[in-house]
């Protein structure tokens, strides 16, 4: 069965630094999502990705990140300036069709970052 | 209130029992609805979409009221591979999914 790959599965970076975060979807998905999710708490969307650009994104998706497809296989998340608070897991998912069209997501395993 | 609400758990049952939870979303708009499962430091992984008329697989049933913004799941004849952290999800426009803080359930032999 495809899966959505995610690497590294855990980073840890010194604060104010940037990370970028890797993820390849499935080969014919269309749609591309980050979610986090912090220690205990629960799954959090930040942004959608169709077409090139961004569709949604949540008020967590501040200036500090940013989505890019670059070469038609890989979508990374970038975090300018890490905070404390950026320690979370970060999934992303990909997905055949919209959401609001139930076309559900397919998460990968996860990248753990943890900013020291 | 919550954007997605669900019972808070956690659910301890014996093998081979039947258990339900709930959840409620607040927004009327939503349209799509699903269960997701979630083991520990894991990935969330879809277990179902649920449908308006409600939806079964194998042990596993859906059931949405719309009226109610209301959407329920039922496990029956619980297995001890079912202990994982049950998501309710819901869709806030065309491609935002909403989480619910998710209800542990250990099924215990």
């Amino acid at each position: 069965e495809p899966e959505v790959t995610q690497t590294p599965s855990h980073q840890v970076t010194q604060m104010g630094q940037e990370v970028i975060l890797r993820c390849v979807p499935i080969s014919n998905h269309l749609y591309f999502y980050w979610y986090r999710q912090i220690l205990g708490q629960k799954v959090e969307f930040l942004v959608s990705f169709y077409n090139n650009e961004i569709s949604e994104k949540s008020e967590i998706f501040d200036d500090q990140f940013s989505v890019e497809r670059p070469d038609g296989s890989n979508f990374t998340l970038k975090i300018r300036s890490t905070k404390l608070e950026d320690s979370a897991m970060y999934f992303c998912a990909s997905g055949w069709g919209t959401v609001a069209s139930n076309q559900p997501q397919h998460f990968g395993d996860g990248t753990r970052l943890s900013i020291l | 209130r919550k954007e997605v609400e669900q019972d808070p758990g956690p659910f301890n049952v014996p093998e081979g029992a039947t258990v339900a939870f709930n959840c409620t979303y607040s927004n009327s708009a939503s349209q799509s609805f699903f269960w997701y499962r979630q083991d520990c430091r894991k990935e969330p992984k879809l277990l179902m979409s649920v449908y308006s008329s409600g939806n079964e697989d194998g042990r596993f049933t859906a059931q949405l009221n719309r009226a109610s913004q209301y959407i329920s799941l039922l496990i029956r004849d619980s297995k001890l591979s079912d202990s994982a952290t049950y998501l309710c999800v819901v869709n806030i426009g065309r491609h935002d999914m909403r989480f619910g803080a998710g209800t542990r359930l250990t099924v215990k032999p």
